[in-house]
């Protein structure tokens, strides 16, 4: 059971919107630590997406958008692509944890 | 460009140990903070552990306490992750991670190595 919860899937067609969800509570990101986002390709690394919950690394497409809000945060993707079929991951902060960094369970999205 | 490279993963019995190394490159290693994150197989991400850009703060997430000694060596830009008493339950792939934000807290992960795999079994 993670500390931060995502929908285990999501789909959409081709240039469709999608959002997932990543939902925390009051000693993580309802305490204000930040969402950061990550995506990861099958069988390769984890990639940065999103950091600090709403800003993209250089080289990261602006289709890719963060928000957070309460207890919560968002990770919305436009203009679906075939190349976004992946998993992703939100990761925050959790102060009930000695130095404990926290990781969403992942969400797989699937480009129909 | 910015780089990370793991190494050491491998095949061990429970109760055996591992030693993982992860080499950098393209950045100035001794100004970041380091750390440790774990996939099992068909699972989600887990941080495993972190240190400070002078080694003088760890921290590790419970299952690894007493068992995990992250480590790290500024001068051969290299992270190390010793790992004792192993378990089938580690079994997983190792990536190691640059850390960045500008606190200890609110700290994300860029870039990661490509990860290596280690299996816990008799």
């Amino acid at each position: 059971q993670s500390v931060l919860t995502q929908p285990p899937s999501v789909s959409g067609a081709p240039g469709q919107r999608i959002t997932i969800s990543c939902t925390g509570s009051s000693s993580n990101i309802g305490a204000g630590y930040d969402v950061h986002w990550y995506q990861q390709l099958p069988g390769t690394a984890p990639k940065l997406l999103i950091y600090a919950n709403n800003n993209r690394p250089s080289g990261v497409p602006d289709r890719l958008s963060g928000s957070k809000s309460g207890t919560s945060a968002s990770l919305a993707i436009t203009g679906l692509q075939a190349e976004d079929d992946a998993d992703y991951y939100c990761q925050s902060y959790d102060n009930s944890l000695s130095g404990s960094v926290v990781f969403g369970g992942g969400t797989k999205l699937t480009v129909l | 460009e910015v780089q990370l490279v793991e190494s050491g993963g491998g095949l061990v019995r429970p109760g055996g140990s591992l030693r993982l190394s992860c080499a950098a490159s393209g950045f100035t290693f001794s100004s970041y903070w380091m750390s440790w994150v774990r996939q099992a197989p068909g699972k989600g991400l887990e941080w495993v552990a972190k240190i400070k850009r002078d080694g003088s703060e760890i921290y590790y997430v419970d299952s690894v306490k007493g068992r995990f000694t992250i480590s790290r060596d500024n001068a051969k830009k290299s992270l190390y992750l010793q790992m004792n008493s192993l378990r089938a339950e580690d079994t997983a792939v190792y990536y190691c991670a640059r850390v960045k934000g500008s606190d200890a807290l609110d700290n994300w992960f860029d870039p990661w190595g490509q990860g290596t795999l280690v299996t816990v079994s008799s």
